[in-house]
């Protein structure tokens, strides 16, 4: 079955310096991966999906993720971050035994220090 | 374009009260789903529907019933509510296939006291 692991519950940043949101998934085949925010008293949002085309995906917002199958990891990532990131964010899983069971991480909340 | 579409919005029950949420979606999705999020737990999974006419235990399914009555509807009945069960709840579907991203209604905040 699969399963996902978000390292850190909160993440505190400065305006302007990176952002690292790590995730860890468990997986039997070859999973789709998946990150969404949802900013406060708001739904979910899709940032961005792994498909298999590529490692690195790029998302909106300046937002990226890379897979490392190797590390069954599917970190977030982003230079720069805003205010305006400031929200929760979850790292979501579906694998080829069930593309319809779609879990989610217990998700991490990101503050961003002016 | 309404997309998914959840009602109510907000609801207050008593314990041992029952209620039924309702879930729409215009997408013709095959895939639809039921979601419960508490604080620093994320989003868990109820129950599923693969498709019309099917439904699928998810991670914390007790105290819950769900209809796919179908394509485009998803219920989730509350047979006899809990304060257990206080909770925002999600509805999302999906079209069926790898990589596809599942979309959301805007949630319903339920208190039961």
């Amino acid at each position: 079955a699969q399963s996902v692991t978000q390292l850190d519950s909160h993440v505190s940043v400065s305006e302007g310096t990176p952002v690292l949101l790590r995730c860890n998934y468990s997986s039997s085949y070859s999973p789709s991966l998946f990150w969404y925010v949802q900013h406060p008293n708001k739904g979910l949002q899709l940032l961005l999906k792994y498909t298999s085309a590529a490692t690195l995906v790029k998302g909106i917002n300046g937002f990226e993720a890379e897979f490392k199958k190797s590390e069954t990891s599917f970190h977030l990532t982003k230079p720069s971050a805003h205010m305006s990131d400031a929200a929760e964010y979850f790292c979501v899983v579906s694998d080829e035994t069930s593309y319809d069971k779609v879990i989610f991480g217990p998700g991490t909340s990101l503050s961003v220090i002016p | 374009n309404a997309g998914v579409t959840q009602t109510p919005k907000f609801q207050v029950l008593k314990t041992g009260q029952s209620m039924t949420l309702q879930c729409a979606q215009d997408m013709n999705h095959n895939s639809m789903y039921w979601y419960r999020q508490d604080p620093g737990m994320g989003l868990r999974l109820i129950y599923y529907s693969a498709s019309e006419g099917t439904t699928d235990k998810g991670e914390v399914p007790n105290g819950y019933n769900v209809s796919r009555l179908n394509k485009r509807e998803f219920s989730l009945r509350l047979e006899s509510a809990a304060p257990s069960q206080t909770s925002v709840y999600f509805c999302a579907s999906r079209l069926q296939g790898k990589s596809t991203e599942a979309f959301f209604g805007q949630g319903t905040r339920l208190t039961v006291v």
